[in-house]
């Protein structure tokens, strides 16, 4: 079975601060996606960044970047100089050739000004 | 943001009545999902559609029941509302491993 786990319900970081998301999954596959969506208040659930397995380079856009380490299963989501528009609820994703996105508890992540 | 579109927003309703949640898509994508997530929470799946005639249910058990007749539209009916089934859904379409939501519908039954 696939699991993706966020052991960090709540985090809040201090404006322009760099603060970092955890995410660990399990899976027996090999090939698969790995993303982080952001979901602001009342908002649009949105894609953050996405890494595919198969490329051992981390993603980046803009001021998000992530770890990921295959071996230890882990997908871990940086954010740099936060904003206040970083509040929001974020995600951490996991689908894999069958097709069916698996999500992890989520982190409420605050942004103090 | 994408082109999936969820209606009503908001929607409040009396128990045992009968409501249609309504998704529609305008790219194209085959594969389409519906989850249940309560406030801060996570999100649970409760059906998905991978084409036209195709439905399943998800993880989460549901007494909601969906059709997939065109590949743009995908809507959810409660045959009768119950306080229990207060919560948001989100209606979310996926291709090329990528998902795109629509803004949900926050359903309260009172």
């Amino acid at each position: 079975a696939q699991t993706v786990t966020q052991s960090q319900p709540e985090m809040s970081v201090q404006e322009a601060e760099t603060v970092t998301l955890s995410c660990t999954y399990d899976t027996s596959e090999n090939n698969y996606y790995l993303f982080w969506y952001k979901q602001p208040p009342s908002r649009q659930m949105i894609l953050v960044i996405r890494q595919e397995a198969y490329k051992q380079q981390n993603a980046t856009e803009n001021r998000f970047s992530v770890n990921f380490q295959k071996a230890a299963k882990s997908f871990s989501l940086k954010i740099s100089d936060s904003q206040l528009g970083d509040t929001a609820m974020y995600f951490c994703a996991f689908i894999h050739t069958g097709n069916q996105f698996y999500f992890g508890t989520g982190t409420s992540l605050t942004v103090i000004p | 943001e994408a082109d999936i579109y969820q209606t009503p927003r908001y929607l409040v309703i009396g128990t045992g009545k009968k409501i249609t949640l309504e998704c529609s898509q305008t790219m194209g994508h085959d594969k389409m999902y519906w989850y249940q997530q309560d406030p801060g929470m996570e999100l649970h799946l409760i059906h998905y559609s991978y084409g036209v005639n195709s439905t399943e249910k998800g993880d989460l058990s549901s007494e909601s029941t969906v059709s997939r007749i065109r590949t743009e539209h995908f809507p959810l009916t409660l045959e009768s509302a119950r306080p229990s089934h207060t919560s948001q859904y989100l209606c979310a379409s996926q291709f090329g491993g990528e998902a795109f939501f629509g803004q949900g519908t926050r359903l309260t039954v009172v």
